[in-house]
């Protein structure tokens, strides 16, 4: 069955980079999209960016220069990377899956994991 | 950005009773709303995808509508596993950009 699943460090310090994987199951990279969402405090999403199933990337310009999204097909990964960490960067990250049938609502989602910035 | 203006922020209702929630957006944006539910320490799970279709095994009593700028949800008989924040998106163009969310609650 399709999974997601999110790990990476639950603790960053500020100015420090956040390294966060999304390893998949049941269906392929290549033939769908991967995006990542955070949740600040238990309520508002903000999507941050997508991984197309052809390797091109989409991001919120929100974050300027601070992301970077990768994967590794072989071991059915995306990654995400966000640089120069503050305190309001503390929130749920999620990867979910784009849905197939040409429309872009998330099917699958990942559990999520909680990142707190702090020092 | 398009900007989702979603209301009303929350809703104290009984079981049986219907439920309206509103989206607007900032500008056009087709059919391309989608509705998520999230209940308390889960993922947010999609409810309506593209402003009216209901996501396979959601029960007949959500549904959704609009176009344009204007969408509604709403839940016919709310039951009480139906207690949970929704939350409109809009993935029309870049950046996708949620609603400010809805938390449904037994009164």
């Amino acid at each position: 069955q399709v999974q997601l699943k999110e790990s990476g460090p639950g603790l960053v310090q500020p100015s420090e980079t956040l390294s966060l994987t999304c390893t998949v199951s049941g269906f392929s990279l290549t033939s769908y999209s991967v995006h990542w969402v955070r949740q600040f405090s238990g309520k508002s999403l903000e999507w941050m960016g997508r991984m197309w199933s052809d390797g091109k990337k989409s991001y919120n310009s929100a974050f300027t220069s601070r992301l970077s999204i990768s994967r590794d097909t072989s071991k059915s990964q995306v990654f995400l990377k966000v640089n120069s960490l503050q305190t309001e960067d503390t929130g749920t990250y999620y990867c979910a899956r784009n849905s197939d049938y040409g429309s872009n609502y998330f099917d699958y989602w990942g559990q999520g994991v909680l990142v707190t910035v702090s020092s | 950005d398009i900007v989702m203006t979603q209301s009303p922020t929350s809703m104290s209702l009984s079981v049986g009773d219907r439920v309206t929630i509103n989206c607007k957006a900032s500008q056009s944006v087709g059919s391309n709303v989608d509705w998520y539910q999230q209940k308390t320490g889960q993922y947010p799970k999609v409810l309506i995808y593209k402003a009216s279709n209901r996501y396979t095994g959601v029960p007949d009593r959500f549904t959704g509508s609009g176009a344009g700028t204007d969408f509604t949800f709403t839940i016919n008989n709310m039951q009480a596993e139906d207690l949970a924040v929704y939350y409109c998106m809009q993935s029309n163009s870049y950046p996708f950009t949620f609603g400010s969310g809805t938390k449904l609650e037994i009164k």
